[in-house]
């Protein structure tokens, strides 16, 4: 099947900093890609779609100067997170879609971000 | 507000056995439902698929049931496996086709033991 990766896995970051987190689809063109975030025993929540060339799409109480998010190219996506703090903490993961269905949806195996 | 439910967090099954995993819905315009299992470590990977249409997609030892007047679709594993071992994510598509944004569930843990 089509393959995401998605880099760093972990990361740890003091309070302020910002960490850039990167998702690319290896072995097809994506032209959406979308970000999630989820907390411990929560569900996956939406919190921007990507299209390729354009600006993403934010969903309600994301706030988009916090979570800049990059798609330069049908392969990669970026999601910076900016002047991170404790807070931010959580488990981020994106996926990347190959044509128009759902069921081409394929996600990078996600990254732990832990602001101290 | 959560619109997709997974109320059971965790099932244990004997291997051999039937694995029925749970998903409650409360937007009535969700037309299209998905399943995925998803590793440790690794990123959920699509399972099976029902469009509102149907009541019933089966694929294999995965069957998923859809009964849109209760808006609930239940997962059915059979004969379950050890491999079957993972969380499985129900989601439900937004929008009037299986191109919208996805809205998931909590996820059920499932354990299939040998």
């Amino acid at each position: 099947g089509a393959v995401v990766s998605q880099h760093p896995s972990r990361v740890i970051c003091k309070s302020g900093t910002s960490v850039k987190i990167e998702c690319r689809s290896l072995d097809f063109q994506a032209t959406t890609m979308f970000w999630y975030r989820q907390f411990p025993k929560q569900s996956l929540m939406l919190m921007a779609t990507s299209n390729e060339g354009s600006k993403a799409t934010y969903e309600q109480g994301v706030e988009k100067d916090k979570f800049l998010i990059n798609h330069a190219s049908l392969t990669l996506s970026t999601l910076t997170v900016t002047s991170a703090h404790p807070e931010d903490s959580s488990f981020y993961i994106c996926s990347a879609r190959e044509g128009q269905y759902n069921e081409k949806l394929f996600f990078g195996s996600g990254t732990q971000l832990s602001v101290l | 507000d959560q619109q997709v439910k997974q109320n059971s967090p965790s099932l244990s099954v004997q291997e051999g056995r039937i694995s029925i995993l749970n998903c409650d819905y409360t937007n009535s315009m969700f037309d299209y439902f998905l399943w995925y299992k998803k590793y440790p470590a690794e990123g959920p990977t699509f399972l099976i698929s029902i469009s509102s249409i149907k009541d019933k997609n089966e694929d294999g030892r995965f069957t998923v049931f859809l009964n849109k007047s209760a808006k609930h679709l239940s997962l059915h594993i059979v004969p379950s496996q050890p491999g079957d071992s993972a969380v499985y994510f129900c989601a439900a598509s937004e929008g009037s086709s299986n191109t919208g944004k996805l809205i998931f569930g909590q996820g059920t843990t499932l354990q299939v033991k040998p």
